[in-house]
């Protein structure tokens, strides 16, 4: 199946801190979406992004579909941006129906 | 929109008893998934329906069954639970229709803590 690697693994930073996690995949994919799981254990949709870039406030990410890699930028950090980020691929061919297969995980530590 | 709601929130059941979790979607989508998620790691994906009355299997569905009766709902049944199952349980719906272009963003909900003993 697809491999999703996600760096790094743990990351700490002072709130107004700026910050990009990075997350490879192993083959093509026509879904990619990246997902904050907040302190209390909610999944939340950042983006939904298998190609191009898109920004929503102080998040931002890229998709780099040629080369299999996506970078989720998060800038001006605040406490509430702790918790763990999470990209997750549907590889192409699927149809939209295979469902999504999930990296690990950057764990983010926001500090007052 | 309620989105995706699941139910119960929390359960606790003994070894070799069985239950449903029940989750249901208000946004018409075909396609639901149920996702299992262990300590520090990302989701799993357990069992997917692509529509009504049809089901199919994911990367782990050993000791678990469902049934999409209708649209809106998907069950996720453990006949007879094993310690190993204790995780948190999230299920999840997806594709639209949205201007002549498909949509596969998929929407969580917001989980269930499942705990054998």
């Amino acid at each position: 199946g697809i491999q999703v690697e996600q760096s790094p693994p743990d990351l700490i930073l002072q709130e107004g801190a700026n910050s990009t996690l990075r997350c490879n995949f192993s083959d093509s994919v026509n879904n990619l979406q990246w997902f904050h799981q907040n302190p209390w254990g909610q999944l939340i949709n950042l983006f939904y992004i298998p190609s191009g870039t898109k920004q929503n406030g102080r998040l931002s990410a890229t998709t780099v579909a040629t080369e299999r890699y996506s970078l989720l930028y998060i800038s001006s950090s605040q406490t509430t941006d702790s918790g763990v980020y999470f990209c997750a691929v549907e590889r192409s061919g699927g149809g939209g129906a295979d469902g999504l297969t999930f990296g690990k995980g950057t764990h983010l530590i926001i500090q007052p | 929109n309620a989105g995706v709601t699941q139910t119960p929130k929390f359960r606790v059941l003994k070894t070799g008893q069985s239950m449903t979790l029940l989750c249901a979607q208000d946004m018409n989508h075909e396609y639901m998934y149920w996702y299992r998620q262990d300590p520090g790691m990302g989701l799993r994906l357990i069992h997917y329906s692509v529509g009504e009355g049809t089901t199919a299997k994911g990367e782990v569905p050993d000791g678990y069954n469902v049934s999409r009766l209708k649209k809106q709902n998907f069950l996720l049944g453990l006949e007879s639970a094993a310690p190993s199952q204790t995780s948190v349980y999230f299920c999840a719906s997806s594709y639209s229709l949205a201007g002549g272009k498909e949509v596969y963003t998929q929407y969580f909900g917001p989980g269930t803590r499942l705990t054998v003993l």
